[in-house]
């Protein structure tokens, strides 16, 4: 299989605070996995990626940790500001090198002031 | 200035008409894809293309034909449309296949009456 489960659907935090966003793959083929933040009316932009060999990265108050046994991923956002309000996408490149990504179904993230 | 360009922005069609979705990239990227956001499902790979060859059809339709004519261009036909066929139609671009940063254009807003 290809799917990419994402979790939670919707995620309500305090300014300031952290939020956490999960994602599960199927493919142990995958070998590259991406982050988008979508605003409304917007296209998906890339805020940060990681790639098999690594278990974490991190982009300022990003960080995105790999857990390839468990077929896991996750993106952390700390000091979360109003700002950072937006649907967030995991993705997983598919089989065969093809480019393709597998999206999860979104999370809608709320940062409450 | 944009980098990726998608025409038309918006567009209605008749049911079991025919259109045909737009997409350049001046990024210089070699690999091109489309995605399809709906409601449904939320971003749904539907091809790539590498060198201007198809690398990639995970759309179960023969009426979605996607279009090469030049290196940095992949247009999108669609026929017989029906109403759901209703969606976003993104077009991203990558320097290449693998572990690289898709960009995403502005979208084409597709309605079916």
């Amino acid at each position: 299989g290809e799917q990419v489960e994402q979790l939670p659907s919707i995620l309500r935090v305090q300014e300031g605070s952290s939020a956490s966003i999960n994602c599960s793959y199927e493919d142990s083929a995958s070998n590259y996995f991406p982050w988008y933040k979508q605003e409304p009316g917007e296209n998906p932009k890339l805020i940060i990626d990681i790639r098999s060999n690594m278990e974490r990265k991190q982009i300022q108050e990003l960080i995105v940790l790999l857990d390839k046994k468990a077929k896991r991923f996750s993106l952390h956002i700390t000091d979360t500001q109003p700002g950072d309000s937006a649907m967030y996408f995991c993705a997983a490149s598919g089989t065969g090198n093809t480019g393709k990504l597998i999206f999860g179904l979104g999370t809608t993230l709320q940062v409450q002031p | 200035d944009p980098k990726i360009i998608q025409k038309p922005k918006y567009l209605v069609a008749v049911t079991g008409s025919e259109k045909i979705l737009i997409c350049e990239q001046y990024l210089g990227h070699n690999a091109m894809y489309w995605y399809r956001q709906s409601a449904k499902k939320p971003l749904e790979f539907m091809f790539s293309y590498s060198y201007q060859k198809l690398m990639d059809n995970q759309t179960a339709s023969s009426r979605f034909q996607p279009q090469s004519s030049k290196k940095n261009h992949l247009d999108l036909q669609i026929t017989a449309l029906k109403p759901d066929d209703s969606a976003t139609y993104f077009c991203a671009s990558s320097q290449e296949r693998v572990y690289a940063e898709q960009f995403f254009g502005p979208g084409t807003r597709l309605t079916v009456l």
